[in-house]
């Protein structure tokens, strides 16, 4: 089974809009980590937002949050007032402790803002 | 800080060749990861190294790929020979802890002929 599982291929939402980026996982760990990439049409990878599965309140980090719904193991990315800049692909990430601390990534989302 | 630096950038070689790829970590970081990212397997983590001890090599796809760390600020990743599927864009990342996040290098684009 797929450890990390991003349904949308691609999304479009128009400027200033919020979006929302899905994102699921598969584990049977305790103790994990969840993770936001950024990756822009020049390559890097930019880290976003962090989520540990522990935390009871859900991370945010600006414009950035990150829904998480751990009992249907759901760790959606919220990016609000969105920006041209942000057209990008986005990688959902999830890092298990009890297994080697294996590291895992999604297939990735492809988000267009219009403008 | 510089962030994690790669080199190089960008590589182009022919299909037997051995490749050498690069990394310096962020300083004060005591893990490093390497991946490799194509359109069709998306982003593989290849092999890390937790305080300069490879942790997990079983990402590395066969005996033609091998990495070392002799210290806390450099990591090679080395393919001998390659192959045209071996190319791809090779990240490199920094991290201070497991729980932590990782800080991603540029990336090497490798191009074997």
């Amino acid at each position: 089974a797929q450890k990390i599982t991003q349904t949308q291929p691609g999304m479009f939402v128009q400027e200033k809009e919020a979006v929302t980026l899905d994102c699921t996982y598969d584990t049977s760990d305790q103790s994990y980590g969840l993770f936001w990439y950024k990756q822009p049409s020049s390559g890097e990878m930019i880290f976003l937002i962090y989520q540990g599965s522990y935390d009871e309140q859900n991370a945010t980090e600006g414009r950035y949050s990150l829904n998480f719904q751990k009992a249907r193991k759901s760790a959606n990315l919220v990016i609000s007032a969105s920006q041209l800049g942000d057209s990008a692909m986005y990688f959902c990430a999830m890092r298990e402790t009890n297994t080697g601390n294996q590291f895992y990534f999604g297939t990735g989302t492809s988000l267009t803002v219009i403008p | 800080d510089a962030g994690v630096i790669q080199s190089p950038r960008h590589e182009v070689t022919e299909m037997g060749q051995e490749v050498t790829l690069r990394c310096k970590p962020i300083s004060g970081h005591n893990s490093l990861f390497w991946y490799r990212q194509t359109m069709m397997r998306g982003l593989e983590l290849l092999i890390y190294f937790n305080n300069n001890v490879p942790i997990d090599d079983s990402g590395m796809p066969e005996d033609r790929f091998s990495a070392k760390m002799p210290n806390a600020s450099f990591s090679t990743l080395k393919i001998q020979p390659s192959e045209p599927r071996d190319s791809a864009v090779y990240f490199c990342a920094s991290g201070t802890n497991y729980y932590n996040e990782q800080f991603f290098g540029p990336g090497t684009r490798l191009t074997v002929l």
